[in-house]
């Protein structure tokens, strides 16, 4: 069956460290994916897009990875802040689909 | 630029009535929108594809009388949630696409629903 996976565990981390977490899919061909950030009530605001033809893509403090052979994609936020807490979704757009797929998302705790 | 507004943020009913949530591109025009549910700790889940004039698409297991969506315009979708009953409450979140050459959508703040 087709799925997109994240760790459902909190991700707790001191400021300053660098944050990375995981998107696992299995049974899709993304043709693309994307991360979005979600804060507690309020709607998911869009973050980065990387194509399956790239294999990194990079937007200030933040960096994304995509491995279509593993099958992954990592997010990364370098020199984390506590503004940085929030959930992060992972969601993908499957090969000729129209609608995008998306994970539960991981929780980030960066403290001060 | 790309902003999505939703209307209202939060409802509370009571059982039996309907609610219409109003979506709404500020800076964009949006032939297409998109309906989603979020449970706690959970994947937003697609309910609906909204295309505008024309009929929506609904997912599978979603009742279409029941979640009735109406894309009047450009700008505006709406999601009417009819004969409300405590397990419809859940936090509704509309998207849209601004078009040709964006691959990513862009969210409403979300309406929660409460329903008594």
């Amino acid at each position: 069956s087709q799925k997109i996976e994240q760790n459902s565990e909190a991700l707790n981390i001191q400021e300053g460290k660098t944050a990375t977490l995981t998107c696992n899919y299995t049974n899709y061909s993304p043709a693309y994916l994307q991360w979005y950030r979600q804060d507690p009530g309020r709607g998911p605001v869009f973050l980065l897009l990387i194509r399956e033809n790239e294999k990194e893509k990079r937007k200030e403090r933040l960096k994304v990875t995509f491995d279509t052979t593993l099958k992954q994609s990592l997010f990364h936020i370098t020199a984390s802040q506590p503004a940085d807490s929030a959930t992060y979704l992972c969601a993908l757009d499957p090969t000729g689909g129209f609608k995008t797929i998306f994970g539960a998302g991981t929780r980030l705790f960066v403290k001060a | 630029g790309a902003v999505v507004s939703q209307h209202p943020s939060w409802v509370i009913c009571k059982s039996g009535t309907s609610v219409k949530i109003e979506c709404r591109s500020l800076d964009f025009q949006a032939t297409t929108m998109f309906w989603y549910r979020q449970f706690p700790k959970q994947s937003l889940m697609l309910m609906a594809t909204s295309n505008e004039g024309s009929k929506a698409t609904y997912e599978q297991g979603v009742e279409k009388d029941k979640f009735l969506i109406n894309h009047a315009s450009l700008t505006l979708s709406t999601l009417t949630v009819t004969s409300a009953h405590p397990e419809d409450s859940s936090f509704y979140i509309c998207s849209a696409k601004p078009g040709q050459g964006y691959n990513e959508q862009f969210f409403g703040p979300g309406t929660r629903l409460t329903v008594l």
